[in-house]
């Protein structure tokens, strides 16, 4: 069965400083990856995803990630939190049932940032 | 193309009652999906259907809730005798089919808020 556990149900930076919000996965197959953000009162927007075409992938706002496969690791970050970051965030993997259909998150991380 | 739609955005019902959500998904979109979060939570897969069919159900889904799709376009989740802990966020998606695997993506409504008092 696959699953994310995403560390730190909060995370607390400083306007301008290093965003890491920490998504580890368990797949038996090639897994399909995914960050999403929430803002308050609404629905969720993808980030950015990881299909095996390259390790580092870029997304949307100044956020990246890396897929580590001997870590089983899918961490996002941003150089700079910027106030608007503010949200929740939640990693997905694709499962195999149904050809990638279904999506399994972890619980979310909640960014707060402060001026 | 005005994204994902859901209705209604809040709910309140009391316990015992039916209710019933609408989610209309992005025109061409023949794959949706319903979710549950719960507060503190990611959202929990519920069920999908290609088209009007539905494909694949979680046990989350007690048989008090049906969904359906009768034309392939907007589908309708209800759950009937409602309890507390049906409390929840709502999330209907939807995606293309045509192209296999995630190269297409799920793209998500704002939600239906359920308060179960």
């Amino acid at each position: 069965a696959q699953s994310v556990t995403q560390l730190g149900s909060h995370v607390s930076v400083s306007e301008g400083a290093l965003v890491l919000l920490r998504c580890n996965y368990s797949s038996s197959v090639p897994p399909y990856l995914f960050w999403y953000v929430q803002y308050p009162n609404q629905g969720l927007q993808l980030l950015l995803k990881y299909t095996s075409a390259a390790t580092l992938v870029k997304g949307i706002n100044g956020f990246e990630a890396e897929f580590k496969k001997s870590e089983t690791s899918f961490h996002l970050t941003k150089p700079s939190a910027h106030m608007s970051d503010a949200a929740e965030y939640f990693c997905a993997v694709g499962t195999l049932s149904g050809g990638y259909n279904k999506l399994i998150f972890g619980a979310g991380t909640r960014l707060a940032v402060h001026p | 193309d005005t994204g994902v739609s859901q209705n209604p955005r809040h709910k309140i019902t009391k316990r015992g009652q039916n209710v019933t959500f609408r989610c209309d998904p992005i025109s061409e979109h023949n794959r949706l999906y319903w979710y549950r979060q719960t507060l503190g939570q990611g959202p929990e897969f519920l069920t999908y259907f290609q088209n009007e069919a539905q494909l694949e159900k979680s046990r989350l889904l007690s048989d008090r809730f049906s969904a359906e799709r009768p034309k392939g376009s907007f589908s309708t989740l209800e759950i009937q005798r409602t309890e507390q802990g049906d409390s929840a966020m709502y999330l209907c998606a939807s995606r293309l089919g045509k192209l296999a695997g995630p190269k297409n993506i799920q793209y998500f409504g704002a939600g239906t808020r359920l308060s179960v008092l």
